[in-house]
């Protein structure tokens, strides 16, 4: 596609519910990130995916985050069991050569857990 | 670890008037350093770069940033703010060959008329 789409723009999910947060990367873009920004904690990285394999997932802030890519496209990032402190913008990046090009976001996905 | 330093989280400026963000990064190796713009309710647009070329970068809308070895710096400017300019800007270096970003806390810039 023309850029990185992320679905929904807006979630509400209630305490303790599992959410599923989609992002659709640039085609061919092999590189994708997934960063959460909120307010008292600014930009995060989150994770990394080369392909389908996620050689960098420092970020995931507990074991409750989990995220997957497959057809070295289309990433989901999946929440379980959702708190309150997870309320953020999610934001998905995606890049085929950082280093001459950047990276490329999409508009975020904004997360309010209730 | 590194990190980014954005001094000032908010910054006003008349219309017109030179427009200067500043970045401090720490860095033990030769970052690539960015500058991002985020206008309301919408992601994060690339402005400039640094990835070891010229050390004056220019970027889109009139802007430009000077990486500054000796001062681990990355200042960004504008000759002349335009009302358009508006919004939160952060600064952010890839420390590591999988081009994860560091980001810092952002600057949010208000341009008066």
């Amino acid at each position: 596609g023309a850029g990185v789409s992320q679905s929904p723009s807006n979630k509400v999910t209630e305490k303790g519910k599992d959410v599923e947060l989609r992002c659709d990367p640039i085609s061919g873009h092999t590189a994708l990130y997934w960063y959460r920004q909120s307010l008292g904690q600014g930009l995060e990285f989150l994770i990394y995916f080369q392909g389908n394999s996620a050689p960098d997932k420092s970020g995931l802030p507990s074991d409750r985050f989990s995220a997957e890519r497959t057809g070295g496209s289309v990433s989901t990032l999946t929440i379980q069991r959702t708190q309150q402190e997870d309320s953020a913008v999610y934001l998905c990046a995606s890049s085929l050569d950082w280093r001459n090009y950047g990276y490329t976001f999409g508009s975020g996905t904004r997360l309010t857990v209730v | 670890a590194q990190s980014v330093t954005q001094l000032g989280s908010h910054v006003s400026v008349s219309e017109g008037a030179l427009v200067l963000l500043r970045c401090n990064y720490s860095s033990s190796v030769p970052p690539y350093l960015f500058w991002y713009v985020q206008y309301p309710n919408q992601g994060l647009q690339l402005l400039l770069k640094y990835t070891s070329a010229a050390t004056l970068v220019k970027g889109i809308n009139g802007f430009e940033a000077e990486f500054k070895k000796s001062e681990t710096s990355f200042h960004l400017t504008k000759p002349s703010a335009h009302m358009s300019d508006a919004a939160e800007y952060f600064c952010a270096v890839s420390p590591s060959n999988t081009g994860k970003l560091i980001f810092g806390q952002g600057t949010t810039l208000q341009v008066k008329p």
